[in-house]
This record gives C-alpha cells, sequence and structure tokens, in this order.
C-alpha cells in the first residue's frame, strides 16, 4: 500500500476498555477515513475528515471519536468497547478532487 | 445509502472475460466512478476509475455509459487470482460511501 500506515494490527479488548487505533499517511493528503468492515459485509464509513481541524460522521458514529491535529494523523478512539464493534477497520486517504484512495493494511480488533 | 448498486456475487470461467455491472443513477457530473477490489481480508485496491470515456490499463477496462449512470468494469482475460470483492464507487472527495460491492468467483 501507498503509504497509509495503520496501527496495532491485532488487539483484543475486554468490554468497557478504550483504547485507540493510529492511522498516519505521508502523502500530504487531505482527505483521510476510518471505515470498519464486518465478516461477510461491506466497508461502513465511521467518520471522515477533509483536512487539519476538521472531521465529520459518517454513516456508523457512534461508539467511536477521531480528531485531526495534522495532516499526517487520524487517529480512531473507541471511548468504551462493545462486543459489537468487534471487525475489521480500515484507514484511507486521498489528494480528493476525485483522486484514488490509498488503503491501510488493517486493524483487526476483538472486544470480548 | 450508497450511490451505487451492484450484484451481490457473480461466477466466471477462468480464462473468460468477466464483466462486472454497476448502476449509479444519481451520479452527478463531477463525480468519478472508481472500481476497487478486496482479496480476502486485505485493503481494497485500486483498480481503475473514469468520469466519462471509456478507460483502460493493465489490469482492466472501464466502460461508462453516455449518460453516466452506469459502468461495466471487464476483467479481459479472469484467473483464480482474480476472485475478489469487487467495489465500484463514485469518488468526489470527502464522504465516500462502499456499497456491499460484488463477490467475483473465478471457476477453473
Amino acid at each position: 500500500n501507498a503509504g497509509v500506515t495503520q496501527t496495532p494490527k491485532f488487539q483484543v479488548l475486554k468490554t468497557g476498555q478504550s483504547m485507540t487505533l493510529q492511522c498516519a499517511q505521508d502523502m500530504n493528503h487531505e482527505y483521510m477515513s476510518w471505515y470498519r468492515q464486518d465478516p461477510g459485509m461491506g466497508l461502513r464509513l465511521i467518520h471522515y475528515s477533509v483536512g487539519a481541524g476538521i472531521t465529520d460522521q459518517g454513516e456508523v458514529p457512534n461508539g467511536y471519536n477521531v480528531s485531526r491535529s495534522t495532516t499526517e494523523d487520524f487517529p480512531l478512539r473507541l471511548l468504551s468497547a462493545a462486543p459489537s464493534q468487534t471487525s475489521v477497520y480500515f484507514c484511507a486517504s486521498t489528494r480528493g478532487d476525485g483522486n484514488t484512495i490509498y488503503f491501510g493494511e488493517g486493524s483487526w480488533l476483538t472486544v470480548v | 445509502d450508497a450511490k451505487t448498486t451492484q450484484p451481490p456475487s457473480m461466477d466466471c470461467a477462468e480464462g473468460r472475460a468477466a464483466n462486472l455491472p454497476c448502476n449509479h443513477s444519481t451520479i452527478s457530473g463531477n463525480e468519478y466512478v472508481y472500481w476497487y477490489r478486496q482479496i480476502h481480508s486485505q485493503g481494497p485496491q485500486y483498480i481503475i476509475h473514469g468520469l466519462k470515456n471509456n478507460e483502460t490499463n493493465e489490469m482492466a477496462s472501464l466502460i461508462i455509459t453516455e449518460d453516466r449512470k452506469s459502468s461495466t468494469l471487464i476483467l479481459p482475460h479472469a484467473t483464480l487470482r482474480d476472485t475478489a470483492v469487487y467495489y465500484c464507487t463514485l469518488n468526489r472527495d470527502d464522504k465516500i460511501i462502499f456499497g456491499k460491492g460484488t463477490r467475483l468467483h473465478i471457476l477453473p
């Protein structure tokens, strides 16, 4: 993948715990997004950002917070993990204006 | 809601052309049609995109109807490695919604 790095790759949480999924891109892209993908399902947009300091909700934002203090980083925070948040999470970035979206390798999260 | 509609699954014989349709009847004038594919649980990968004209690259061809309300992704000689979920999206900027995609099975 072209410069979108996600950490951690795997994580197991207990119900009620909080954690942050990290996402960084080195392509100076303005637009960044977080998606979740449940088994056998498509990608659902959680939150997105059109630039530093600007974030907005996607299709399934409840239970997640984001911030965009720099162009490079777009962390996703789970405030109080629930089993329903067990999923694979993908971070993505694009230059915008109809340009290609680049995805990270994914973060596998299990909430028990 | 996703702005594109795709069949949930398709089969294609190995070596044949795979033609994957996508409807996007509400497309606006400045939205590009993008195709991505996802193999297993990897991050989706870019295939091809277009605005109005048909496009071709080393991976595939993209045919967009004149009214731009639908498109077809063509994999000219499908191989087993083309087994994946294929997503058609409309990409302008900011809020990019993916539909459920088409699961393409390549039959040996």
